[in-house]
């Protein structure tokens, strides 16, 4: 499995203040992901981003939500201003390449919680 | 419209006892793929499992196998001689479009020594 590490493991936040959550997949990969998974809930699907574009998005990434891959390496999620409703596990997703890892397989990080107040 | 469904939210079993995890899905999708992920205690998302939708073929890794049934939209996963460190919520997720997945709920599962 190709290795994904997240940044921070847990961060705690004031209500309007803004969020980056890091994520640096090592390998090459193509396609990215964000997933959210509220306390409790299922997995949601956020954004997922490939070349440098995000290719698709949920209707929960509003505006307030953006994603980029600045260096190409660090893909990150910012929240411009969160809101309690944010609190929630943050996951960052790879797809398989080729060889060892399964393409059409997400490989994901060990999440980012996010608890504001 | 994609949607898989979950509807076993928690089960308990004794250690060494078999158990299964009901999965239905829905896609109108003819290229899909299927997987279960666990997710321990400890929180991150552990793939364990993928079938795509042109192999009905039903495999045995292990102590997990799975059953996979287009005519009844099923992929149901199976633990046998289950241990305590088996417990953990297990998610169901379809992959449509080759971009997104869409998660199940989520079974829990409580393996008591």
């Amino acid at each position: 499995e190709p290795e994904v590490t997240q940044t921070p493991s847990h961060q705690v936040t004031q209500m309007g203040q803004e969020v980056i959550l890091r994520c640096v997949p090592i390998s090459n990969h193509l396609y990215f992901y964000w997933y959210r998974q509220i306390l409790g809930q299922k997995v949601e699907f956020l954004v997922s981003f490939y070349n440098n574009e995000i290719s698709e998005k949920s209707e929960i990434f509003d505006d307030q939500f953006s994603v980029e891959r600045p260096d190409g390496s660090n893909f990150t999620l910012k929240i411009r201003s969160t809101k309690l409703e944010d609190s929630a596990m943050y996951f960052c997703a790879v797809q398989g390449t080729s060889g060892r890892d399964l393409r059409e397989t997400q490989y994901f990080g060990p999440g980012t919680r996010l608890l504001v107040l | 419209a994609q949607k898989v469904t979950q509807a076993q939210t928690e089960i308990s079993v004794v250690e060494k006892e078999d158990v299964t995890l009901d999965c239905v899905y829905e896609t109108r999708d003819t290229t899909y793929y299927l997987f279960w992920y666990k997710q321990p205690p400890s929180g991150e998302l552990v793939f364990l499992i993928r079938r795509n939708s042109f192999d009905e073929q039903n495999e045995i890794s292990g102590r997990y196998s799975w059953n996979f049934q287009k005519s009844t939209s099923s992929f149901n996963f199976t633990i046998t001689a289950s241990q305590v460190v088996d417990s953990a919520v297990y998610f169901c997720a379809l992959l449509a479009n080759f971009n997104k997945f869409y998660f199940g709920s989520g079974t829990k599962l409580n393996v008591k020594p």
